[in-house]
């Protein structure tokens, strides 16, 4: 069976400093693994993913995030946080072996303070 | 904007009543969901549609029905619902169901049940 946990409800940065928001997964066959953002009252935004190939993607807002197999975890990070990049952020994995439903993470509140 | 829009935004209902959600996407995908998202818990799977078929109905009570007519419009028609049906209702759209696809959400329909 596959799952995603995100570890941290909340995470608090000050602006102008690097964020990292956790998330770690488990699934049988090669991983599928994608980040969404959520501002309030609006819907899932997709930030980017990692299917294979280099285990640093690039993603929108200059977001990024480092595959780990070992670890089986793929990190969200920011070198910089803004004060516009508090949210709620969604993990998701999939088995790209069996082809299964996307699960997301419980997500992670990110507050960015000035 | 996303491409996917969803109407009503809010809506609130009493549990007698009958309505009807709509969502539609503008992006020519073959895939749509709806997801149902409630505070503190994760985001949850309710229906898969691929190619106007229903691929997947993740146990969800038949108070809940969709409808999808074609590949551009989902429905989901709701009657005799309970207040802990209350929640924030996604509508979601991707290439395939399948894959590496990432899914384009819509802003979502605020259900509140009296």
């Amino acid at each position: 069976a596959q799952s995603v946990a995100q570890p941290e409800d909340q995470v608090n940065v000050a602006e102008g400093n690097p964020l990292t928001v956790k998330c770690t997964y488990s699934v049988s066959g090669n991983p599928y693994l994608f980040w969404y953002v959520q501002y309030p009252n609006r819907g899932l935004q997709f930030l980017l993913k990692y299917i294979t190939g280099d285990n640093l993607v690039k993603g929108s807002y200059g977001f990024e995030a480092e595959f780990n197999k070992s670890q089986t975890s793929f990190h969200l990070k920011k070198p910089s946080a803004l004060v516009s990049d508090s949210a709620l952020y969604f993990c998701a994995v999939r088995d790209g072996g069996s082809q299964g439903n996307l699960i997301f993470g419980k997500g992670t509140k990110l507050s960015v303070k000035p | 904007e996303t491409g996917v829009t969803q109407t009503p935004r809010h809506l609130v209902m009493g549990m007698t009543n009958k309505k009807s959600l709509k969502c539609e996407q503008h992006l020519g995908h073959n895939a749509m969901y709806w997801y149902k998202q409630s505070a503190k818990k994760p985001l949850e799977l309710m229906f898969v549609y691929n190619f106007k078929e229903q691929t997947e109905n993740n146990s969800v009570p038949s108070r809940f029905s969709p409808e999808c007519p074609n590949s551009s419009h989902l429905f989901l028609h709701l009657h005799t619902l309970q207040p802990e049906d209350s929640a924030l209702y996604l509508c979601a759209s991707s290439q395939d169901s399948g894959g590496a696809d990432e899914q384009y959400f819509g802003p979502g329909t605020r259900l509140t049940v009296t």
